[in-house]
């Protein structure tokens, strides 16, 4: 595709369920790279995806949150039993084999749990 | 410790007046360096890269490698230059963001 696409734009959701946010990289790029945003708040990292290799989940704040990537594309980002403080704009970024930290990002997921 | 440090969170600036946004980062290797933009509604994306040595809307920055930084200047700010800005270092397995400063033009 032209750019790197999120589903849905926006979710709302209740307090206690599980949802899952889509991310569709450009195509080609090895590398996949989770974000959020919290209100006022600047970038944090969760999970960083690269070709083949076991990912980097460092930054993922609780085992509420998990994310795969599926035949080197598409990836999605979990998160079960969501809470209030979850609430956040998440982002996805792909980089292409070379580019190092030329990344392109997605215009976000805004989730909101009520 | 691959590290980037934005020191400010906010930084406001009336029209017309110079803008440098702090950047400052640790890294032991040869680094490069870039400053991402996003502005408002609309995604981050790139400003520029300092291996580019290009002026993106009036904006430069310089590597200083004595110094570990990679500011952000601006000799005339312009109230579309309002956005957050996020400083990024090309790490040894992926690229580390700074925290942001978001950067406030008075009229």
């Amino acid at each position: 595709g032209a750019g790197v696409s999120q589903s849905p734009s926006n979710k709302v959701t209740e307090k206690g369920k599980d949802v899952e946010l889509r991310c569709d990289p450009i195509s080609g790029h090895t590398a996949l790279y989770w974000y959020r945003q919290s209100l006022g708040q600047g970038l944090e990292f969760l999970i960083y995806f690269q070709g083949n290799s076991a990912p980097d989940k460092s930054g993922l704040p609780s085992d509420r949150f998990s994310a795969e990537r599926t035949g080197g594309s598409v990836s999605t980002l979990t998160i079960q039993r969501t809470q209030q403080e979850d609430s956040a704009v998440y982002l996805c970024a792909s980089t292409r084999a070379g580019t190092g930290g030329l990344a392109f990002f997605g215009q976000g997921t805004r989730l909101t749990v009520v | 410790a691959q590290r980037v440090t934005q020191p400010e969170k906010l930084l406001s600036v009336f029209k017309g007046a110079p803008v440098e946004l702090k950047c400052n980062y640790s890294y032991s290797g040869s680094p490069e360096l870039f400053w991402y933009v996003q502005y408002s509604r609309q995604r981050l994306q790139l400003l520029l890269r300092h291996i580019s040595r290009e002026s993106i809307k009036g904006f430069t920055a310089d590597l200083n490698k004595g110094e570990t930084s990679f500011h952000l200047k601006k000799p005339f700010a312009q109230e579309e230059d309002s956005a957050m800005y996020y400083c990024a270092l090309d790490g040894d397995d992926k690229i580390i963001f700074g925290k942001g400063t978001r950067l406030h033009i008075l009229p």
